[in-house]
């Protein structure tokens, strides 16, 4: 079953705005990842936020998460137009205290950063 | 450090025939591992995944299956390839544990049925 949706589909910048894209997911989890696809390429792991987190940097990337509204938003500043690529978010559903054992996918936003 | 490997990358294959992608990690033990489906711009669909040789868990129903025959080797297969089974396949690994943390991802296979 699909769980975390992102938002928007698609998203083109000039190079050096911020880019935010946005997913939101429907059951309680243990954390959410951030992934990165080139295009015809496999994903790259970003960023991993735990449940009890409600923010977190890694370089130029920005990570929130509000799990009473059970969303999470990615902030890519000073984009570059090596940023251009689809990015995912994953989660991992708590069962009962412990984990499915697998990742939830979203479909994924497709950004554009125009040099 | 791990790597994963898959292929192979591209392939062409006439309906019905049949599928073998091979999936292997390196550089540690005991994976859990995973086979997924990306339609053209889409998300991913989760078809199989394993946590140890010879367990395999079926995410959706399908003419496809997938085996392990060794700890780090995750096979898909298909005794015949339907259009519907077009797309770019994706072999993920992560740590076993109670806690799911990162998963690596291979550089895919791109299938085109015809």
């Amino acid at each position: 079953s699909q769980q975390g949706e992102e938002d928007p589909q698609a998203l083109s910048i000039q190079e050096g705005e911020n880019a935010t894209m946005n997913c939101s997911y429907k059951t309680s989890i243990n954390n959410l990842q951030w992934y990165r696809q080139n295009s015809g390429r496999g994903l790259v792991h970003l960023i991993l936020i735990r449940s009890n987190e409600r923010e977190k940097h890694s370089g130029r990337l920005r990570v929130t998460l509000d799990t009473s509204k059970k969303s999470s938003s990615l902030l890519i500043t000073a984009s570059r137009a090596a940023d251009t690529a689809s990015y995912f978010c994953a989660t991992d559903e708590d069962a009962y205290g412990g984990s499915q054992g697998n990742l939830i996918f979203g479909k994924g936003t497709k950004l554009s950063v125009k040099p | 450090s791990q790597t994963i490997h898959q292929w192979p990358a591209t392939l062409v294959q006439p309906v019905g025939s049949p599928l073998s992608l091979e999936c292997t990690v390196e550089g540690t033990s005991n994976p859990n591992l995973y086979w997924y489906r990306q339609a053209a711009g889409r998300g991913l669909q989760l078809l199989f995944y394993s946590v140890g040789i010879g367990q395999i868990s079926s995410e959706v129903p399908q003419n496809l299956s997938a085996s392990r025959p060794q700890d780090r080797q995750f096979i898909l297969s298909s005794k015949k390839l339907l259009l519907s089974d077009s797309g770019f396949y994706l072999c993920a690994w992560s740590r076993r544990g109670g806690r799911l943390d990162t998963q690596y991802f291979g550089p895919g296979t791109r299938l085109t049925v015809l």
